[in-house]
């Protein structure tokens, strides 16, 4: 059972409006991701961070940032909410430690709903 | 891009018989591939790995086989239970010449169904 969190798990919040969604990992991986995933879909990774201080962004362009502080806590925050946003956020970390595998460890997603 | 991708959405299998879910690849680089499964609320969760040294690995009642000369990865379940109803997803890490790695590309998924 992986030790990854996330919170809140669901939210409904207005246009406009901005949002910090919460990840934090007890595991003391130095990689951490954040993937958007409609329903049903495919996972998209929009941000990912291999250590603090480091940030990147993904495959899918996203109006969202991250920061990295602190190594076990990678927040994403949305500026201003459009239910074009609406989707479930994952967010995950990793051991990663070169030679090619990079198992990542996924909390239980925040499901976002904007109005 | 270069995606990885299932080739059915929909798997039903009866309760006992095994279940082989299929995964296509189209990246010859990918070096390492994941099978996670995803039950309703919840996040992926890991079920078994295998680097692209590799034919074949076996966990707890799973299996994954890897082809790599038509680029196919299959995720065999032996005796389907109620309780492997899921979505199940293959991802496929293709390095990087940096040697790190910007995160795994995942698959559409295919939801299994376990009739009784």
């Amino acid at each position: 059972e992986a030790d990854i969190y996330q919170t809140p798990r669901y939210l409904v919040i207005g246009t406009g409006k901005k949002i910090t969604l919460e990840c934090s990992q007890t595991m003391g991986h130095d990689k951490m991701y954040w993937y958007q995933q409609d329903p049903g879909m495919e996972l998209h990774l929009i941000h990912y961070s291999y250590g603090v201080n480091s940030t990147e962004k993904g495959d899918l362009s996203s109006e969202s940032t991250v920061s990295r502080i602190r190594t076990e806590h990678f927040p994403l925050t949305l500026e201003s909410a459009r239910p074009s946003h609406t989707s479930q956020y994952l967010c995950a970390s990793s051991d990663y430690s070169g030679g090619g595998t990079d198992t990542q460890y996924f909390g239980p997603g925040t499901r976002l709903t904007v109005l | 891009g270069e995606s990885v991708g299932l080739h059915l959405p929909t798997l039903s299998v009866q309760e006992g018989d095994n279940s082989i879910i299929n995964c296509a690849y189209s990246n010859s680089a990918s070096d390492y591939f994941i099978w996670y499964k995803q039950e309703s609320g919840k996040g992926p969760q890991f079920i078994i790995d295998i680097r692209s040294n590799m034919d074949k690995r076996q966990g707890q009642r799973v299996t994954v086989l890897l082809n790599k000369t038509v680029k196919h990865l299959s995720l065999q379940i032996a005796a389907t239970q109620p309780g492997d109803s899921a979505v199940y997803f293959c991802a496929e890490n293709i390095p990087h010449s940096g040697g790190g790695a910007d995160g795994l590309t995942f698959g559409k998924g295919t939801h299994l169904i376990i009739q009784p």
